[in-house]
């Protein structure tokens, strides 16, 4: 089936200092992948939506200037948490789609900023 | 920002016990219902798409029930054993992009 590998699991940062989160298709082509986040007992809130070569769609209320999403291949996507700060410490979640085996999820990347 | 609610929160299960927990949401532009089981520190793992109404899947001991018109799905476990304990989470896509919509999850604790 299919695998998507996301890396680091858990990251503690200081502040101010910029964080990348990776997410690859082990074996398959992501031609879309979306980004999530989860604040402590609420619901995975889709941040935005990256497809392969082209500019990711954020959803209202996500900087796009402080959460950079790159797509350039159709195996990888990252994120990168720019200057955080302890309010954009969360959990952060990718998932990709391809036309064969619909949506498929990393593990998570716990973010700590201190 | 859709409401996807489920029900309830948390629950625990003496081992061979069967349960069942809700997903309720919006009954307009409905275009599948995700169910997906999430153990800690690992990725979420699909069990079921629902796209018709009246759907019901099943694997293993695990099913699933879609009412559309009403906006709720069901997922039932037959003979809980401690593996099945995880967060089970659903999630709702419209008939209008590509975003679902997430609830926030049942924690299933099965006791041996």
């Amino acid at each position: 089936g299919a695998v998507v590998s996301q890396h680091p699991s858990w990251v503690i940062c200081k502040s101010g200092t910029s964080v990348k989160i990776e997410c690859r298709s082990l074996d398959f082509q992501a031609t879309t992948m979306f980004w999530y986040r989860q604040f402590p007992k609420q619901s995975l809130m889709l941040m935005a939506t990256s497809n392969e070569g082209s500019k990711a769609t954020y959803e209202q209320g996500v900087e796009k200037d402080k959460f950079l999403i790159n797509h350039a291949s159709l195996t990888l996507s990252t994120l990168t948490v720019t200057s955080a700060h302890p309010e954009d410490s969360s959990f952060y979640i990718c998932s990709a789609r391809d036309q064969k085996y619909g949506y498929t999820f990393g593990s998570g990347t716990r973010l700590t900023v201190v | 920002i859709l409401n996807v609610e489920q029900s309830p929160q948390s629950l625990h299960v003496q081992e061979g016990d069967s349960t069942n927990f809700t997903c309720s949401f919006p009954s307009s532009n409905f275009y599948a219902l995700h169910w997906y089981r999430w153990e800690t520190a690992k990725s979420p793992e699909a069990l079921f798409v629902m796209t018709l109404n009246g759907d019901e899947k099943k694997k293993g001991r695990i099913s699933a029930t879609l009412n559309t018109k009403e906006g709720y799905s069901y997922l039932y476990i037959k003979g809980s054993q401690p593996e099945d304990s995880a967060t089970y989470l659903c999630a709702f896509g419209l008939n209008t992009g590509n975003q679902f919509y997430f609830g926030t999850g049942t924690s299933l604790t099965v006791i041996p």
